[in-house]
């Protein structure tokens, strides 16, 4: 799996967009990029992922650069609920049983 | 929304007593893993298992520790002889179909070992 690079530690102010940036400069053509975030110690929990195409769903949007070498998760109305570890994982998608590799993430802070 | 269930939700042992983690993924669910944390680092990879046997395991799923679906709904984490380096939590995961990493993880077994 190609290696990501978060920021460690990330503020945003509630009701504002937190946009939180990953590069994967490394990234094979059939990789997804993947976000998780970990609220507290609590499991992982699954947000979003994408191949080279910008997505959205209910929790956020990700969008991926032309070249695929970073994105960016965006949570557009952020809440106190919000305070969590993201982590940006980059991983083969296809059959098989590929495992995810948790790195250290960025902590975001929403700030009342 | 369906989830991932593990108990119990905290484990006291004793060094050397072995302790069996419990865990009913998401009933459709194909592909079962367990992760560890210990307290302030990363979520690491144990194992995988799909089909009933292990799929990938890292170099911490050494012999002391096994994995078992026995009646095809829970799905279980043994280690034989905890060591004291055991205490962490441990996250049950599921998957459904291939082509897709969309884990569901469960809310965790701390463990204890004194």
């Amino acid at each position: 799996d190609a290696k990501t690079t978060q920021p460690p530690s990330m503020d945003c102010a509630e009701g504002r967009a937190a946009n939180l940036p990953c590069n994967h400069s490394t990234i094979s053509g059939n990789e997804y990029v993947y976000w998780y975030r970990q609220i507290h110690s609590q499991g992982p929990q699954y947000i979003i992922h994408g191949l080279k195409n910008n997505e959205t769903n209910e929790m956020a949007s990700l969008i991926i650069t032309e070249d695929r070498k970073s994105s960016t998760l965006i949570l557009p109305h952020a809440t106190l609920r919000d305070t969590a570890v993201y982590y940006c994982i980059a991983s083969i998608s296809n059959f098989g049983n590929e495992k995810l590799t948790f790195g250290t993430g960025t902590r975001l802070t929403i700030i009342p | 929304e369906p989830e991932v269930t593990q108990t119990p939700s905290h484990q006291v042992t004793q060094m050397g007593q072995e302790v069996i983690l419990r865990c009913v993924p998401i009933s459709n669910h194909l592909y079962f893993y367990w992760y560890r944390q210990i307290l302030g680092q990363k979520v690491e990879f144990l194992v995988s298992f799909y089909n009933n046997e292990i799929s990938e395991k890292s170099e911490i799923f050494d012999d002391q520790f096994s994995v078992e679906r026995p009646d095809g709904s829970n799905f279980t984490l043994k280690i034989r002889s905890t060591k004291l380096e055991d205490s962490a939590m441990y996250f049950c995961a599921s998957r459904t179909e291939q082509g897709s990493q969309k884990l569901f993880f469960g809310s965790g077994t701390q463990l204890s070992v004194l």
